[in-house]
């Protein structure tokens, strides 16, 4: 099975723009939930879909935003982008919504912004 | 709130020697704790995860981790640490209930493997 795909993989804006990402989930996946990864703040939770509903946010402001669409696939858009916003955004997929159920990550879109 | 403690930032050990990688956590219920581990420039990999039964659990590359419900921590140990070992190691609790669930993770260890 082909693994999380995210695309594009490295992106380079300014601020005041928008951003959108894309994260295709491993096949047959439906839960996909995104992270911003900086050295920081470490890992912090901004959301996550099952079956094209937002289950559960993390604290961040109403610039990110998010959605699933019904082959499952995610985009996330930040607008307004914002220095602070330079980051790794992982995005992960699970086989289900249950707690004990692990997510496989994938390599990550690397965002920065000038 | 939930949250999850990694002590340490570095853990520098000899190839060939035990390791162990801490990590303590706090949730208001039963919970369900994971190892990852993110090498450079690559994305996150499941290690192993604890969700009920044996204390003990083993997951992948030799790793095992020791759940102690009374000292509520969930430490990562291997036997013989490996140069390919070093890497940044990240603890996780996950939250929530199946309205949704969000994974909380510790601020990552660094482990350094010297040969």
């Amino acid at each position: 099975k082909a693994g999380v795909t995210q695309t594009p993989r490295y992106l380079i804006k300014t601020r005041g723009q928008q951003v959108t990402l894309s994260c295709s989930p491993i096949s047959g996946h439906r839960s996909v939930s995104w992270y911003q990864q900086t050295p920081g703040q470490g890992l912090q939770f901004l959301f996550e879909y099952f079956s094209e509903t937002q289950r559960n946010k993390g604290n961040f402001p109403g610039r990110f935003s998010g959605r699933q669409f019904s082959n499952s696939r995610s985009e996330m858009n930040v607008s307004t982008l914002e220095l602070g916003d330079s980051a790794l955004y992982l995005c992960a997929s699970s086989a289900g919504l249950a707690g004990g159920i692990e997510q496989f990550f994938g390599p990550g879109t690397r965002l920065t912004v000038l | 709130a939930q949250s999850v403690a990694q002590p340490e930032d570095q853990v520098n050990v000899a190839e060939g020697n035990p390791l162990t990688v801490k990590c303590t956590y706090s949730v208001s219920g039963n919970p369900y704790l994971f190892w990852y581990v993110q090498y450079p420039n690559r994305g996150l990999q499941f290690l192993l995860k604890y969700i009920t039964g044996d204390n003990l659990v083993k997951g992948s590359y030799g790793f095992e981790a020791e759940f102690n419900k009374s000292q509520t921590s969930f430490h990562l140990k291997k036997p013989s640490a490996l140069v390919s070992d070093s890497a940044l190691y990240f603890c996780a609790v996950r939250d929530g209930d199946t309205g949704g669930f969000k994974t909380i993770f510790g601020a990552g260890t660094r482990l350094f493997v010297k040969a």
